[in-house]
């Protein structure tokens, strides 16, 4: 069974500029999780789907991020237009629905680094 | 509010040594669930371990062990006999039960970073 998968792995770009991430959860579950990590400081909750519907979105910084996840299934994350911090590891993460909070299938994330 | 605190951000040590990695957090819920994550330098976390809050009784998986103690708030991770596969960033986490999605909301500390040289 395939993981979960990010792309693309490192993306560099001039500040002002649009990127937008992709994650492609573990086929079947229904949440699906994007986080980010600045540097040296903690992984940070950015919002929360369940299948196609944005149940928490409170981590999600500002209006110039925008996540989707239409059908269900895969997801992106648009940044636009970057700022230099929004550099970071963006983490995808996904999971089956449980009873009771259980682990999250990590993917190896996105980095971005914004000049 | 949530939160979780990994005060050593980066520790050295000779392979077979043993280290224990601190946890510490904090929630005004009564049912919450920690978790232990590894992250290699592939770049994906890995889950060790998840604890729930009624129950504290250590454990022990191989070279791993885990003390939770709800009158410290404290969920330590040692590894007995480190070897150098072990060098990797360790987060702690900290999740509250979910409402009627089935899903949580997950937050980590900051990560220790652990170098286990040989």
């Amino acid at each position: 069974e395939a993981g979960v998968t990010q792309f693309p792995s490192h993306s560099v770009i001039e500040k002002g500029q649009t990127v937008t991430l992709r994650c492609d959860p573990i086929s079947g579950h229904d949440n699906l999780y994007w986080y980010r990590r600045v540097m040296g400081k903690e992984i940070k909750f950015l919002l929360h789907f369940v299948k196609e519907s944005k149940q928490d979105e409170s981590g999600m910084p500002n209006n110039r991020f925008l996540a989707e996840r239409t059908g269900g299934t895969y997801s992106t994350l648009k940044v636009q237009p970057a700022e230099l911090e929004d550099s970071g590891v963006y983490f995808c993460a996904s999971s089956p629905r449980y009873q009771g909070a259980r682990e999250l299938f990590f993917g190896e994330g996105s980095r971005l680094t914004v000049l | 509010a949530q939160k979780v605190t990994q005060a050593q951000t980066e520790i050295s040590v000779v392979e077979k040594e043993d280290v224990t990695l601190d946890c510490v957090y904090e929630t005004r819920d009564t049912t919450y669930y920690l978790f232990w994550y590894k992250q290699p330098p592939s770049g994906e976390l890995v889950f060790l371990i998840r604890r729930n809050s009624f129950d504290e009784q250590n454990e022990i998986s191989g070279r791993y062990s885990w003390n939770f103690q709800k009158s410290t708030s404290s969920f330590n991770f040692t590894i007995t006999a480190s070897q150098v596969v072990d060098s990797a960033v360790y987060f702690c986490a900290l999740s509250e039960a979910g409402a009627n999605t089935g899903g949580f909301k997950t937050i980590f500390g900051a990560g220790t970073r652990l170098f286990v040289k040989a």
